[in-house]
């Protein structure tokens, strides 16, 4: 059982680069998330989804994309990546509030 | 607005002392608290959460938190601190009326303890 993975755990981009971030769970959830964490913010919510199939707009949706085609899996993607899109990245899943597993982190510089 | 607050950025401790990390709350209804861990280069770890019941709640790792509803806060405690305890800790919370997605977190506080 290896609870929430993320690929990849580091990634350069330039500016205007796309690129996808995969999260995967075997715990069989329905609710996974997309989380960004930057210094002194905490995690703020980029995109979440309640099932598969489905997605929805968190806090700060702009400049992502998301899709859940297969229910262990959670995409990330970034279609024109920006400087303000440096930040480090997080899925998390949970069988229904409340509470989340986390996953280890996507490390993302874009210059 | 619904919001998380951890007044302190970093809180230092000597091992073996009492640990206190405060986190105060700013929700409608019956909130769902939590807390967790995070060390270097590593995903959040959960803690422990306050769904209802009692007021303190024990979590991982010897910790424990105290829902305190008139003072709209959830402050994570340890009796004794150990240098392994050293990392970032995050309170977040959940409206009790909300969806799964509505999870706040706060801005997190660097527990840094001295042997």
């Amino acid at each position: 059982n290896a609870g929430v993975t993320q690929t990849p755990k580091f990634r350069v981009l330039k500016t205007g680069q796309s690129m996808t971030l995969l999260c995967a769970q075997d715990m069989n959830h329905e609710y996974m998330y997309w989380y960004r964490q930057d210094p002194g913010m905490g995690l703020r919510l980029i995109h979440y989804s309640v099932g598969e199939g489905t997605t929805a707009k968190g806090e700060v949706p702009d400049g992502y994309n998301v899709s859940r085609l297969k229910k262990q899996n959670f995409l990330l993607g970034l279609e024109s990546a920006a400087p303000s899109q440096t930040s480090v990245y997080f899925c998390a899943s949970s069988d229904g509030p409340p509470g989340q597993y986390f996953g280890p982190g996507t490390r993302l510089t874009v210059t | 607005a619904q919001s998380v607050a951890q007044p302190e950025d970093q809180v230092n401790v000597a091992e073996g002392n009492p640990l206190t990390v405060k986190c105060t709350y700013s929700v409608s209804g019956n909130p769902y608290l939590f807390w967790y861990v995070q060390y270097p280069n590593r995903g959040l770890q959960f803690l422990l959460k306050y769904i209802t019941g009692d007021n303190l709640v024990k979590g991982s790792y010897g910790f424990e938190a105290e829902f305190n509803k008139s003072q709209t806060s959830f402050h994570l405690k340890k009796p004794s601190a150990l240098v392994s305890d050293s990392a970032l800790y995050f309170c977040a919370v959940r409206p009790g009326y909300s969806s799964a997605s509505k999870i706040i977190f706060g801005s997190g506080t660097r527990l840094s303890i001295r042997p």
